[in-house]
């Protein structure tokens, strides 16, 4: 059974660089042809796609957050990263990892991970 | 790219039947047959209920089913039961990759 499991710091001061990172376990990240999403839900707020890659580096990333947003895989650890640069309160929120079989069809979530935003 | 619409709540009794509204535009729900439907209980990993407008994962209910008309779709829970009680997000895809949520309705079983 495929799982996730999201991990980092619960608390960002605004300005600084959130870093969180997705192990993936009971299967390889490589394998097949999904892609690996970044999905966060603010408090009181819709679910929103950050961005999401392919093993191979193949990205998209939300163009309202593209240029603070990177997301990285590394098949050799099965985990897939989040940075998210210049943080305000704003990025405060729930923050998942799932696996997109296609088309944005999440199979897969993390039980996601709360960071505050806060100095 | 806008959240889609969902009612805040939906509520019914055990047995009955309730339908949950998603509503979207020409860009994402009204140009794709690409929906989804998420189950999410507090404190765990959501759930896909249905994909592709009306298909079921392997596993899940069939109670659950889904359906879509031009910019809206619609979550169908037959049989309300006591485990149903969650929040359900729809969401749709939105070309190049991208993908809209919806903000969630909480289903409460009376």
């Amino acid at each position: 059974q495929l799982q996730l499991q999201e991990s980092g710091p619960g608390l960002v001061k605004p300005s600084e660089t959130l870093s969180l990172t997705c192990t993936v376990s009971g299967g390889s990240i490589s394998s097949n042809s999904f892609y690996w999403g970044w999905i966060r839900q603010p408090p009181g707020k819709a679910l929103e796609l950050i961005g999401n890659i392919y093993y191979s580096g193949s990205s998209y990333y939300k163009p309202s957050l593209k240029s603070r947003v990177t997301i990285s895989v590394d098949t050799s650890t099965n985990q897939v990263s989040l940075k998210l640069s210049s943080v305000t309160a704003a990025d405060t929120a729930v923050y998942y990892c799932a696996r997109d079989r296609d088309y944005g069809n999440y199979d897969y979530w993390g039980q996601g991970t709360l960071v505050t935003v806060s100095s | 790219q806008s959240a889609l619409t969902q009612p805040a709540s939906v509520s019914g009794s055990p047995g009955q039947s309730i339908t949950i509204s998603c509503t979207g535009t020409s860009s994402d729900l009204g140009s794709y047959s690409l929906v989804s439907w998420y189950q999410h209980h507090p404190g765990k990993a959501p759930k896909l209920m249905i994909y592709e407008v009306s298909q079921r994962p392997s596993g899940v209910s069939n109670r659950f089913s889904g359906s879509k008309s031009d910019n809206t779709a619609s979550l169908t829970i037959s049989g309300l039961q006591a485990e149903d009680e969650a929040v359900y997000y729809c969401c749709s895809y939105a070309g190049s990759r991208s993908s809209v949520f919806g903000p969630g309705t909480e289903v409460t079983v009376l």
